[in-house]
Order: structure tokens, then C-alpha cells, then sequence
């Protein structure tokens, strides 16, 4: 079982540029999340979507768009890439409430 | 903003000893979830917590959510190696439909 499937596993930008991280999951899940970790910071909410046709901006959503492709798509994208956008994302899914979320690989994204 | 804090930041501890992690939270929390994040790895729940009170056991893992619902623990005994990793808590709020995770503990085990 996939589970949930983050692309890339790795990328580098240049400060200015745009990209979009693809997650999806097979486990029929409703809910679907981003997340940024930082060193000392936890695992921070960008964006979630509480099911299909919805999104909602968590903690830290400035500088980052997302878009609910369907049940299994949620994507992340980032307009115009900064420095301070240096840092491994997180995407994850539950079936919603009040259950496990299942977290992808992550992505490790350098901004120069 | 909702927001979870966890102490300690970081733990090292000889292998043997017991290890214990602080989970508070600005707000009442409707459940208390933890996870373990090996190092490179990405995170995997352990656990969930509804009731007040409540205490759940996992060999050497004991996990309380408070009577308020605004904070937990996590307690290791007699931690081994394999337990290295950074460990956090979630929660979510009366109603909401988001999933915040705490700061994290990390913590290291030497042998």
C-alpha cells in the first residue's frame, strides 16, 4: 500500500521562482494537510482541507497557495519562492475528526 | 492562535533511565494524539487520548491526557536505543477541523 506519495523528495530553487508539491494518498481519506518543519519549531500548519472542495489556511499560510484536486490530490504551491521557504515539508491525510493522520515522506525544499 | 508547547526541547538520557515529554496547550483540546519521528523519517502516531484523565499504556510507553484536556505526557521506562527520535504531541480543537502539533522533544538514548 502507497499510503500517502509526496513529489519531489528533493528540490532546489532560486529565490523568485515557483513550484508546486504533489501529495496524494489511496486510503479514501477526507482530510488532507501541509505542513512545514523547521528546527526547533515543530511541525507547522500551512494549509489543510477538511474534505473534498474545501481548504482552510492554518498557522503559516502566507506565501503558499494550495489547491483540493480531487479526494486523493492536494497540492502546495509556492508563487515566488524565498529563503525563508527553506525547509521540509510535511504533507498528511486522516478520514477526518478525530483520527491517526498518516504522513508522507516529506520534501526537503532549499531556497538560494 | 492555538498553540502547543512542549518541554523539554531536547533529552538526553543514559540508556535505562526513564524519559518524560510536557504537552500544554492554549486552548481545551477535544483529543490528545502523539507521534514519533525517527531521525530523517517523517512522523507516525503512536496514539490518541479522548477522556479526561485518561491514562493508555503501550509496553513501556505511558501516555495521560489532564483533566482540563489542556495538557499530556508521555512517559518511557527504561529507555533503549530504538526509542531515539523526536516526539510530539497534536491536538485539535473543540470543533475545529485542523491538527496542531506541538513544538517537540527530541531525544537521544546513549547506550
Amino acid at each position: 500500500n502507497a499510503g500517502v506519495t509526496q513529489t519531489p523528495k528533493f528540490q532546489v530553487l532560486k529565490t523568485g521562482q515557483s513550484m508546486t508539491l504533489q501529495c496524494a494518498q489511496d486510503m479514501n481519506h477526507n482530510s488532507m494537510y501541509w505542513y512545514r518543519q523547521d528546527p526547533g519549531m515543530g511541525l507547522r500548519l500551512i494549509y489543510y482541507s477538511a474534505s473534498e472542495g474545501t481548504t482552510d489556511k492554518g498557522e503559516v499560510p502566507n506565501g503558499y497557495n494550495v489547491s483540493r484536486l480531487n479526494k486523493r490530490e492536494f497540492s502546495l504551491r509556492l508563487e515566488s519562492a524565498a529563503p525563508s521557504q527553506t525547509s521540509v515539508y510535511f504533507c498528511a491525510s486522516n478520514v477526518g475528526g478525530n483520527t491517526e493522520a498518516f504522513f508522507g515522506q516529506g520534501t526537503r525544499l532549499t531556497v538560494v | 492562535g492555538q498553540q502547543v508547547m512542549q518541554i523539554p526541547q531536547y533529552q538526553h538520557v543514559q540508556e535505562g533511565e526513564d524519559f518524560t515529554t510536557y504537552c500544554n496547550s492554549s486552548t481545551t483540546l477535544s483529543n490528545i494524539q502523539w507521534y514519533k519521528q525517527r531521525p530523517g523519517g517523517h512522523p507516525v502516531f503512536l496514539i490518541q487520548l479522548v477522556k479526561s484523565g485518561e491514562v493508555k499504556k503501550q509496553k513501556r510507553l505511558t501516555f495521560q491526557f489532564g483533566e482540563a484536556k489542556k495538557n499530556s505526557s508521555l512517559h518511557i521506562t527504561a529507555t533503549q536505543t530504538t526509542d531515539v527520535g523526536t516526539y510530539f504531541c497534536a491536538g485539535r480543537g473543540t470543533g475545529a477541523n485542523n491538527l496542531f502539533f506541538g513544538t517537540g522533544t527530541r531525544l537521544t538514548v546513549i547506550p
